[in-house]
């Protein structure tokens, strides 16, 4: 299948163990963000999101953590599968913007 | 079966000619949008629409066009003027209140 992620940070997990996977983030007024989840070949899938007046949310073995003051995100998953094998990335956007911005993403690897 | 469709999953163009790659969607989503994917980077945002018979160009709209007379269709010609245009092509839409976007599967462009 096609490639959508050369070249990114890579992270090596065993099934079964927990994931974080963090971004960093550039705008100081984005106040929504969400985490995408793009198996090869696919197009993105969303994960979660979370807005700027929380720090943590909880979904089904995931939780986004969210640190404004180092402009910072975190993707946690429970019991990693190998299922969850994709690229993982996280998209910001602003008060009123129409616009927004994705990182590049971190590949996750699961070993069985 | 609601979601986004895009169509073709593989497109090939040959020099100088124009190719158009559609996307439906039937989530009842006043905005759309258009995003090429190459690797190892993010997303970037081609084109965008908030509502039927208006589009707005986003960051590297060069070489490309589209239209928008339907609320369910955002078809996106590939012009002859877009050099590089190999690439992963992903559909968006989103809600205008509510923001998260939800993407189609995606169309692959080659250059024969």
């Amino acid at each position: 299948g096609e490639s959508v992620g050369l070249h990114l940070p890579t992270l090596s997990v065993q099934e079964g163990d927990n994931s974080i996977i963090n971004c960093a983030y550039s705008n100081s007024a984005s106040d929504y963000f969400i985490w995408y989840k793009q198996e090869s070949g696919k197009g993105p899938q969303f994960i979660i999101d979370i807005r700027s007046n929380m720090d943590k949310r909880q979904g089904q073995r995931v939780t986004v953590l969210l640190n404004k003051t180092v402009k910072h995100l975190s993707l946690q998953i429970a019991a990693t599968q190998p299922g969850d094998s994709a690229v993982y990335f996280c998209a910001e956007r602003d008060t009123g913007g129409f616009k927004t911005i994705f990182g590049a993403g971190t590949r996750l690897f699961v070993k069985a | 079966d609601g979601g986004i469709t895009q169509s073709p999953k593989y497109l090939f163009r040959k020099e100088g000619q124009n190719v158009t790659l559609s996307c439906e969607q039937n989530l009842n989503h006043d905005a759309m949008y258009w995003y090429r994917q190459d690797p190892g980077q993010g997303l970037r945002l081609i084109y965008y629409s908030q509502i039927v018979n208006d589009f707005q160009k986003g960051d590297i709209a060069e070489g490309y066009s589209v239209s928008r007379e339907k609320k369910e269709s955002f078809p996106l010609t590939v012009t002859s003027a877009q050099k590089n245009p190999t690439a992963f092509y992903l559909c968006a839409s989103g809600g205008r209140i509510q923001e998260t976007q939800y993407f189609g599967p995606g169309t692959r462009l080659l250059v024969l």
